[in-house]
């Protein structure tokens, strides 16, 4: 079955660490995106990528980074700078980057700061 | 600029009564809207997808939602509620580049 894959499902940053989130897809989407979900707020971007080697700012980017070395996956960092890291994060992948694509989620990871 | 509000933070039905969720767009384009379902502790599915070929479009699940460009509206129905479909919901917008989606509606469904 193709999708999207996210680990860990749990994941417990202690103050001045950094984490970093998994996300691989099986779906050959060349897009990807990393969202941040918090309670009431819905869904805020992240970073997102369009192709390999290449990646974008969204609308909350400061305090994470990203790669894109692989078509399949694309981890998350949430370093130290991040004052607020508790929250849900979603990792999506679409086939292209464009207006009118369809954009498909993995399960999500929960941070936690200890 | 595209954005997306969501009338309502908490809906509650009774088992088998109509769905009714509702969602209204801004788009300076003709606009791609989606509908998508959350359980709890889940990712989002895709529920739905509006993308100018009718107005009526119909989902999985027995969901469907009607396109009205007049009301600029994108409301979820389904016509009669099941105890499965207690949920979040989330109307999304196509931006540039990316999708743009509203706070959420948590359903309730009582027996």
């Amino acid at each position: 079955d193709g999708g999207i894959t996210q680990s860990p499902k749990y994941l417990f940053r202690k103050e001045g660490q950094n984490v970093t989130l998994s996300c691989e897809q099986n779906l050959n989407h060349d897009a990807m995106y990393w969202y941040r979900q918090d309670p009431g707020q819905g869904l805020r971007l992240i970073y997102y990528s369009q192709i390999v080697n290449d990646f974008q700012k969204g609308d909350i980017a400061e305090g994470y980074s990203v790669s894109r070395e692989k078509k399949e996956s694309f981890p998350l960092t949430v370093t130290s700078a991040q004052k607020n890291p508790t929250a849900f994060y979603l990792c999506a992948s679409s086939a292209l980057l464009g207006y009118q694509e369809t954009q498909y989620f993995g399960p999500g990871t929960r941070l936690l700061v200890l | 600029a595209q954005s997306v509000t969501q009338l309502g933070s908490h809906v509650s039905v009774s088992e088998g009564a109509l769905v009714l969720l509702r969602c209204n767009y801004s788009s300076s384009v003709p606009p791609y809207l989606f509908w998508y379902v959350q359980y709890p502790n889940q990712g989002l599915q895709l529920l739905l997808k509006y993308t100018s070929a009718a107005t009526l479009v119909k989902g999985i699940n027995g969901f469907e939602a009607e396109f009205k460009k007049s009301e600029t509206s994108f409301h979820l129905t389904k016509p009669s509620a099941h105890m499965s479909d207690a949920a979040e919901y989330f109307c999304a917008v196509s931006g540039n580049d990316k999708l743009i989606f509203g706070t959420g509606t948590r359903l309730q469904v009582f027996p």
